[in-house]
């Protein structure tokens, strides 16, 4: 049963448009919500966060929104840039028993040409 | 500040042998948790250690087996290795005090690559 599932396995968007890559999850609780980048023989790099009580962060070019009634987040990417063509994963957690493990979606595959 | 350090980065084994793998997290962070890559599974949850105790575990078979020592550093053990256990292996440390507002965020090693042949 995947709890955390990223529906496209690729994108590709040309260089200064907007990004979006989308996320679901099925368990109600989860209550915090990650992207980590991963480039080729690379472990994932931490990209942004969002906790369940707030439905938008932002960092720069980089946006997560969180709709807690569709168990819905999307990463927003304004404006993308080669360097971001990486595989982005979703992750999700919940605080249980003093523990947390991430549970991550497959991935999406970005592509953003010049 | 230093990262995650995997070591090794590559090995090659063969059917019914085992390996362990060695992590040591980021200066500071007490927790330690395992992940297998796969490309057909994504990042799959093998376990966590806190404080040298095994506080979460997914759904590996007792093959896979870790430890941690108290300098947080961790070890991860994978017995009568299968074809299948050729993976990328992914480390991650963080803090390890979490909640819902002072979450602690998990950074990723390079990872070990495992290849049963």
């Amino acid at each position: 049963d995947q709890q955390v599932k990223q529906n496209s396995p690729s994108l590709s968007v040309q260089e200064g448009r907007i990004s979006i890559l989308n996320c679901d999850y099925t368990n109600s609780m989860f209550d915090y919500f990650l992207w980590y980048k991963k480039y080729p023989a690379e472990g994932p790099t931490f990209l942004i966060s969002i906790s369940s009580i707030k439905d938008k962060n932002e960092d720069g070019r980089f946006t997560v929104f969180l709709n807690k009634s569709a168990k819905h987040l999307s990463l927003h990417i304004v404006p993308s840039q080669p360097g971001d063509s990486a595989v982005y994963f979703c992750a999700a957690s919940a605080f249980k028993g003093g523990s947390e493990k991430l549970v991550f979606g497959k991935g999406t595959k970005l592509t953003v040409n010049p | 500040k230093a990262g995650v350090t995997q070591t090794p980065r590559y090995l090659i084994k063969t059917r019914g042998q085992q390996v362990t793998l060695s992590c040591s997290p980021i200066s500071g962070h007490r927790s330690v948790s395992w992940y297998q890559q796969t490309p057909g599974q994504g990042l799959q949850f093998l376990f966590e250690y806190f404080s040298e105790t095994q506080r979460n575990k997914g759904n590996f078979p007792g093959r896979f087996s870790g430890r941690q020592f108290s300098n947080s550093r961790s070890e991860m053990n994978v017995s009568t290795l299968e074809l299948g256990d050729s993976a990328l292996y992914l480390c991650a440390s963080s803090w390890g005090l979490g909640g819902v507002v002072a979450k602690n965020i998990q950074y990723f090693g390079a990872g070990t690559r495992l290849s049963v042949l």
